[in-house]
């Protein structure tokens, strides 16, 4: 049902390097969000976007950036990879309308070595 | 600031029976909005269903029904008719509609185990 995409689904790297998880929708939505799903599973806001050139930052301090610069695309990057950084990213989006529900990706396990 | 809470980390239910998953939730907003999402072991989220807090009727999808008690600030789902499908874990979600960024903040999450 929901047109929005995560690459990759699964990605193992090893400490220090610069990433970069793409998230993708095609149903025009204006907000978009990173949750971060730690082992206990509790799902953690930690950035969102009303639209173009709009990023904040979410309840949860992280040390990852997100970029907006078209309405499709809502890229996550970590600049130096940690093992603390090891967990499940979801990335989801919505209409400008309140009630609207979200329409989350299949998300992104990374792993950090 | 807005929480929610689900106090059961994990339940089990036979297939075919009736389960009810708890969730409360504190805000200072008068309208906000209410959501269950399932999580299956493929990680994708899912919604099950949402509840406007203006609207007195509890809401319901087939088999998913919920208990919305305002006053209570108590959002407990009902599956019926338990199905192996209906394994996953489950998030309550609440969103008021005039909060900053209308996020959702969710609950713990509760693991659901449907028993053969």
């Amino acid at each position: 049902e929901a047109d929005i995409y995560q690459t990759p689904r699964y990605l193992v790297i090893g400490t220090g390097k610069k990433i970069t998880l793409e998230c993708s929708q095609t149903m025009g939505h204006d907000k978009m969000y990173w949750y971060q799903q730690d082992p206990g599973m509790e799902l953690h806001l930690i950035h969102y976007s009303y639209g173009v050139n709009s990023t904040e930052k979410g309840d949860l301090s992280s040390e990852s950036t997100v970029s907006r610069i078209r309405t499709e695309h809502f890229p996550l990057t970590l600049e130096s990879a940690r093992p603390s950084h090891t967990s499940q990213y979801l990335c989801a989006s919505r209409p400008g309308a309140t009630n609207e529900k979200l329409f989350f990706g299949s998300g992104t396990q990374l792993s950090v070595l | 600031a807005q929480t929610v809470t689900q106090s059961q980390p994990e339940m089990s239910v036979q297939e075919a029976e009736t389960v009810t998953l708890s969730c409360t939730y504190d805000t200072s907003e008068n309208n906000y909005y209410l959501f269950w999402y399932k999580q299956p072991p493929s990680r994708q989220m899912i919604l099950v269903i949402r509840q406007e807090a203006y609207k007195q009727q509890n809401a319901t999808e087939n088999r998913f029904s919920v208990n919305f008690q305002k006053a209570a600030k108590s959002f407990s789902l009902k599956i019926s008719d338990s199905q192996l499908g209906d394994t996953a874990m489950y998030f309550c979600a609440l969103r008021g509609a005039y909060n900053a960024g209308n996020m959702l903040t969710f609950g713990g999450g509760t693991r659901l185990m449907v028993k053969p």
